[in-house]
C-alpha cells in the first residue's frame, strides 16, 4: 500500500540554525499538511498546501515556517531559525482529491526535531 | 483550543470484547470527522470516518457513530484484539470547497487490550 515517507526519522539541531524536514506524500494525492505534536500534547495542524500554494495556516506557522514542493515528488518544511520550543514530532500528511473533500489523510511516521 | 475533547486518557478491555471509544466536540461547523489510531514511533494511521449527512458508518469491526445534537461521536471495536491496544486519536474538520480541509485532534485515548 502507498505510504507518506518522511526523512530524517530524528534531527538534532543548535538552536537559531535552520531545519529543512523531507516528505515523499503519496503520489496521486494532490493536497499536503504538516502537523506537529509536542511531547504530551495534541496533534497540532501547522499548514496546507494545494496546487502550489499555502491554502490554510495556523498561527504556529510565522515566518519562520515555510513550505515548499521543489519537484513533483517532494514536500519540505523549513524552519529557518529554531527555537527550543520547536522541538516536537513533525508529521507530514497528504489526501487525494473527493467529493467535497471527503477524503482521509495519511500520515507519514514523523521526524522527530530535537533542539539543543 | 478545547474543540475536540477525548476525555478518557486510557481505557482497558479484555480480549474479545467491545472498546468503545468517545469524543466530543464544541464546533458545530465541523462536518467531516474521522478516528485514528498510533502505535509508538508511528504516525496516525487512518482507521475509518463518518460525514455529518449520516450516524453512522460501518467497516469490519469498525464502527463509528455520529450523534450531531450531541455533537458526540464514538468508535466501537468488536471484538476487541491484542493488536488494537495503541492510542485511538479523534479529528474533526470542515470540508471545504478546494477540500484542503485542516484536521483539529482530541488528545488521545490509550487503548489497552487484555489477553
Amino acid at each position: 500500500e502507498p505510504e507518506v515517507t518522511q526523512t530524517p526519522s530524528h534531527q538534532v539541531t543548535q538552536m537559531g540554525q535552520e531545519v529543512i524536514l523531507r516528505c515523499v506524500p503519496i503520489s496521486n494525492h494532490l493536497y499536503f499538511y504538516w502537523y506537529r505534536q509536542i511531547l504530551g500534547q495534541k496533534v497540532e495542524f501547522l499548514v496546507s498546501f494545494y496546487n502550489n500554494e499555502i491554502s490554510e495556516k495556523s498561527e504556529i506557522f510565522d515566518d519562520q515556517f515555510s513550505v515548499e514542493r521543489p519537484d513533483g515528488s517532494n514536500f519540505t518544511l523549513k524552519i529557518r531559525s529554531t527555537k527550543l520550543e520547536d522541538s516536537a514530532m513533525y508529521f507530514c500528511a497528504s489526501k487525494q482529491r473527493g467529493t467535497l473533500g471527503s477524503q482521509p489523510q495519511h500520515f507519514g511516521d514523523g521526524t522527530r526535531l530535537s533542539i539543543l | 483550543d478545547q474543540q475536540v475533547k477525548q476525555n478518557s486518557p486510557s481505557l482497558s478491555v479484555q480480549e474479545g470484547r467491545i472498546s468503545i471509544l468517545n469524543c466530543d466536540y464544541t464546533n458545530s461547523m465541523f462536518d467531516y470527522f474521522l478516528w485514528y489510531k498510533k502505535y509508538p514511533a508511528e504516525g496516525p494511521t487512518f482507521l475509518i470516518s463518518i460525514s455529518s449527512i449520516k450516524d453512522k458508518n460501518e467497516d469490519g469491526r469498525f464502527t463509528v457513530f455520529l450523534n450531531k445534537s450531541a455533537k458526540h461521536l464514538s468508535l466501537h471495536i468488536v471484538p476487541s484484539q491484542p493488536g488494537d491496544s495503541a492510542v485511538y486519536f479523534c479529528a474533526a474538520a470542515r470540508l471545504q470547497i478546494q477540500g484542503a480541509q485542516k484536521l483539529v485532534f482530541g488528545q488521545g485515548t490509550r487503548l489497552t487490550i487484555n489477553p
